[in-house]
């Protein structure tokens, strides 16, 4: 069985600084990793995935995450925080290979203020 | 399509009431997910297909949701009766292969009132 733990429901930062949000994971074989980003009465859109090799992966719109299998962790970084980044964000983890369903984390939402 | 189109985008039931939710993946995409997203959280596995074949409905709630994608393109997502704690969002996902990501659909926000 696989889960997914992401610390923090809500996530504020300033505009400008760093943001960070969390995500642990378990899982009986190695992971694939996945981050999405849902907007208001929006669908899901991946910002970025994990599934071998390099284990910092860069996305779209400035973020990245960082594999850590010691830590169990995947957490998603971006260096400066802009207004439009505001939005819900999961983590998601998967076994990889056919008929492989996500498991969502609860997600965390990120306000970004003046 | 360019993307995944899901019908209607809101949809009120009455109690009791059927309902059937349509997914129109990307053309070509050979596995589809339903997943479900109650209010303030993640979205959870309903089933899945394989083009036409339905290998895993280990999600689905109840015998009242029922899945169907008879030509492996179109899925309806079905649900009978609808209860007050069926109200949802309902989102479709496609994919070339699994496991490599998918591309979501916007859903269809269900309210059972």
């Amino acid at each position: 069985a696989q889960s997914v733990t992401q610390l923090g429901s809500h996530v504020s930062v300033s505009e400008g600084a760093l943001v960070l949000l969390r995500c642990n994971y378990s899982s009986s074989v190695p992971p694939y990793l996945f981050w999405y980003v849902q907007y208001p009465n929006q669908g899901l859109q991946l910002l970025l995935k994990y599934t071998t090799g390099a284990t910092l992966v860069k996305g779209i719109n400035g973020f990245e995450a960082e594999f850590k299998k010691s830590e169990t962790s995947f957490h998603l970084t971006k260096p400066s925080a802009h207004m439009s980044d505001a939005a819900e964000y999961f983590c998601a983890v998967s076994e990889g290979g056919t008929a492989s369903k996500l498991t969502f984390g609860t997600g965390t939402r990120l306000q970004v203020t003046l | 399509g360019a993307g995944v189109s899901q019908s209607p985008r809101y949809k009120v039931a009455k109690r009791g009431q059927d309902v059937a939710l349509r997914c129109d993946p990307i053309s070509g995409h050979v596995s589809l997910f339903w997943y479900q997203q109650a209010l303030g959280q993640g979205p959870e596995f309903l089933t899945y297909f394989q083009n036409e074949a339905q290998l895993d409905k280990s999600g689905l709630p109840s015998d009242r949701f029922f899945a169907e994608r008879p030509e492996g393109s179109v899925s309806t997502l079905k649900i009978q009766r609808t209860q007050q704690e069926d109200s949802a969002v309902y989102l479709c996902a496609s994919s070339w292969t699994t496991g490599i990501g998918y591309t979501f659909g916007s859903g269809t926000r269900l309210t059972v009132v």
